[in-house]
């Protein structure tokens, strides 16, 4: 059974600075996706990693796919505020499913 | 391009009366369905899924049941609603093939059983 794990949980990032969230599953896949939740909204598809070494940059937000270590990360450059909200990963699992993280909750303060 | 709906938005129902919610997709054909539920500050949990009209899978043993009565519609139903029901209700909708497994989400419904 795919299951996908996400670090933190929360975290609290200052004006200007960098973090990284991590991404790790448990079993082969080849295809990940971020999407990013404002509160109270729906997921809005961020980044599609869909290769071994493939990176994705938008903005203050790059993602990167180690499909060898089973691990993405999603980088925040400069965090700024408009950056605060849930972020989740998701893993292709065979057949037609997404498995989701539980997601990390980003909040920016000055 | 595509657009997916949900309605109704937000819904607030009690304990034990029954609930239809509706999900269409304009601009697509055939596109894989899904049911997600998202309980307040949790992660997505994956309800239902179709592929095609009529086949309708199903990951959560539960009080609801899905339905696909057209190739853009798919309905979350359930006879008796419990409290535990209160949720985020998100559809999403995938075209299928290598990239198209990124799932493009409804704008949700919030229900509340009282």
């Amino acid at each position: 059974e795919l299951k996908v794990e996400q670090n933190p949980l929360f975290l609290s990032m200052q004006e200007g600075k960098n973090y990284t969230i991590y991404c790790n599953y448990s079993t082969t896949s080849d295809r990940l996706y971020w999407y990013r939740q404002d509160p109270g909204k729906s997921l809005e598809s961020l980044f599609v990693l869909l290769s071994n070494g493939a990176v994705k940059q938008e903005g203050r937000l790059m993602a990167s796919l180690d499909t060898k270590a089973r691990l993405s990360t999603l980088h925040i450059t400069a965090a700024v505020h408009d950056l605060s909200a849930t972020y989740f990963c998701a893993v292709h699992q065979a057949g037609t499913a997404l498995i989701f993280g539980k997601g990390t909750t980003l909040s920016v303060s000055s | 391009s595509q657009t997916i709906h949900q309605w109704p938005a937000t819904l607030v129902q009690p304990v034990g009366s029954p609930l239809s919610l509706e999900c269409t997709v304009e601009g697509t054909s055939n596109p894989n369905l899904y049911w997600y539920r998202q309980a307040a500050g949790r992660g997505l949990q994956l309800l239902f899924y179709s592929v095609g009209i009529g086949q309708i899978s199903s990951e959560v043993p539960q009080n609801l049941s899905a339905s696909r009565p057209q190739d853009r519609q798919f309905i979350l139903s359930s006879k008796k609603l419990l409290l535990s029901d209160s949720g985020f209700y998100l559809c999403a909708w995938t075209g299928g093939g290598r990239a198209g497994n990124e799932q493009f989400f409804g704008p949700g419904t919030r229900l509340t059983v009282l």
